[in-house]
């Protein structure tokens, strides 16, 4: 199916593991991004990727690690997770023509105990 | 550092009971301002971009106007169905940070049969 797909969709960890969420689009878009939603706060940007190899950090990105070898796969990975990484995270993605719309994933709701 | 405000927190309509929603902005250089909306347990939902004061876009019951400080979302005769929780996001500055969206914390909004 055409669009942005993320996975898993809900993850219970424990403090200390590493974890990795998956965003894959479709689209070809040339744009991908992280953020994290919590109440109080809204949606933060992690981190975000302009192209394949190409990342760089957002509002909140101690803790996180991202990379993009390919254009459609933006993967965050948290090394050592934590409870305030607790959290419903989304990916989103930008057609380069019209780089201000972003799209949503459905989003991965992360639990760390 | 661009800030967005939006109120109320929560709004509690009655069918057919029409309302506005409010994004103030405070940033240098708007590029745009955009709304989405969230349906519990989704992603945000592209609705309308909004790139310069005076500017207004419709979708069905839903209207955005822009003007130099502010943006508002105006509901027209609602129905159960627009219940959503409606966030605006701005767009500002210019080279490298231009991908960037600053999002408000948004409005809950409860329209009831």
């Amino acid at each position: 199916d055409a669009g942005i797909t993320q996975s898993p969709r809900y993850k219970i960890t424990e403090t200390g593991r590493q974890v990795t969420l998956m965003c894959h689009q479709t689209w070809s878009h040339s744009y991908m991004f992280w953020y994290r939603q919590d109440l109080g706060h809204g949606l933060r940007l992690i981190y975000y990727s302009a192209a394949a190899d190409i990342t760089d950090k957002g509002e909140v990105p101690d803790g996180y690690v991202v990379s993009r070898s390919k254009t459609e796969n933006f993967p965050l990975t948290l090394e050592s997770a934590t409870r305030s990484q607790t959290s419903v995270y989304f990916c989103a993605s930008s057609d380069p023509g019209t780089v201000y719309e972003q799209y949503f994933g459905p989003g991965t709701r992360l639990t760390v105990t | 550092e661009d800030q967005v405000t939006q109120s109320p927190e929560a709004l509690r309509l009655q069918e057919g009971e029409s309302s506005s929603l409010n994004c103030s902005y405070t940033v240098s250089g708007l590029r745009g301002l955009f709304w989405y909306r969230q349906d519990p347990g989704k992603g945000p939902e592209f609705l309308f971009t909004l790139y310069s004061a005076g500017e207004e876009k419709e979708k069905e019951r839903l209207k955005a106007t822009l003007t130099k400080k502010e943006s508002f979302l105006h509901i027209t005769a609602p129905k159960p169905e627009d219940s959503a929780t409606y966030l605006c996001a701005v767009q500002a500055g210019s080279g490298g940070s231009n991908y960037k969206l600053t999002f408000g914390k948004g409005t809950l909004l409860t329209v009831n049969p």
